[in-house]
């Protein structure tokens, strides 16, 4: 079956604009999360969405990055007035039902790069 | 300090060694550990969970040691393509992965 899409799978854009990414989770998915991964680095947890539980935003870096789920599929990462330091690569994953031992499947993610 | 820490490397190995890696997590309450692997330029796939008890899969051992907090991977006979970066997960009410430990596996 169709895996985690993300899209787009490149996006070049300039500082000060915002960009919004957008992750397909697998169909029946409840739990949805990103990631950010700088080059070279690991993954930095971002945001984590369990049904239609209030989200788990601690890992966002600062008010610039927002991030909705409607419908509890779907999921929009915003990050407002970009800045070089956000370039990375922005990965997408769900589970199942976002329990602890839940797999997470990732998309193939969402490569930004602020000039 | 981090939650998963990991020994970030490289290992750089001949084919056929045998290469461990170690990873501690901080949160006494975690329920569930993984051991994810990530090809460059890819996105993470599960390589394996590890249970209490420790588990293998062919040539991958997993264990974990609750009380000193830490999960192990070993990789016996190593192949050019277990060239890679591996990823300590550790789960609590979600999942939080370390920054992975670069592996190359070479002739």
């Amino acid at each position: 079956g169709a895996g985690v899409s993300q899209s787009p799978s490149n996006k070049v854009t300039e500082k000060g604009k915002d960009v919004e990414l957008r992750c397909d989770p697998i169909s029946g998915h409840t739990a949805l999360y990103w990631y950010r991964q700088s080059l070279g680095q690991g993954l930095e947890f971002l945001i984590y969405f369990q049904g239609n539980s209030a989200p788990d935003k601690s890992g966002l870096p600062s008010d610039r990055f927002s991030a909705e789920r409607t419908g509890g599929s779907v999921s929009t990462l915003t990050i407002q007035r970009t800045q070089q330091e956000d370039s990375a690569v922005y990965l997408c994953a769900s589970s199942l039902d976002g329990g602890a031992r839940d797999t997470q499947y990732f998309g193939p993610g969402t490569r930004l790069t602020v000039l | 300090r981090k939650e998963v820490e990991q020994d970030p490397g490289p290992f750089n190995v001949p084919e056929g060694a045998t290469v461990a890696f170690n990873c501690t997590y901080s949160n006494s309450a975690s329920q569930s550990f993984f051991w994810y692997r990530q090809d460059c330029r890819k996105e993470p796939k599960l390589l394996m969970s590890v249970y209490s008890s420790g588990n293998e899969d062919g040539r991958f051992t997993a264990q974990l040691n609750r009380a000193s907090q830490y999960i192990s991977l070993l990789i016996r006979d190593s192949k050019l393509s277990d060239s890679a970066t591996y990823l300590c997960v550790v789960g609590h009410n979600d999942m939080r992965f370390g920054a992975g430990t670069r592996l190359t596996v070479k002739p």
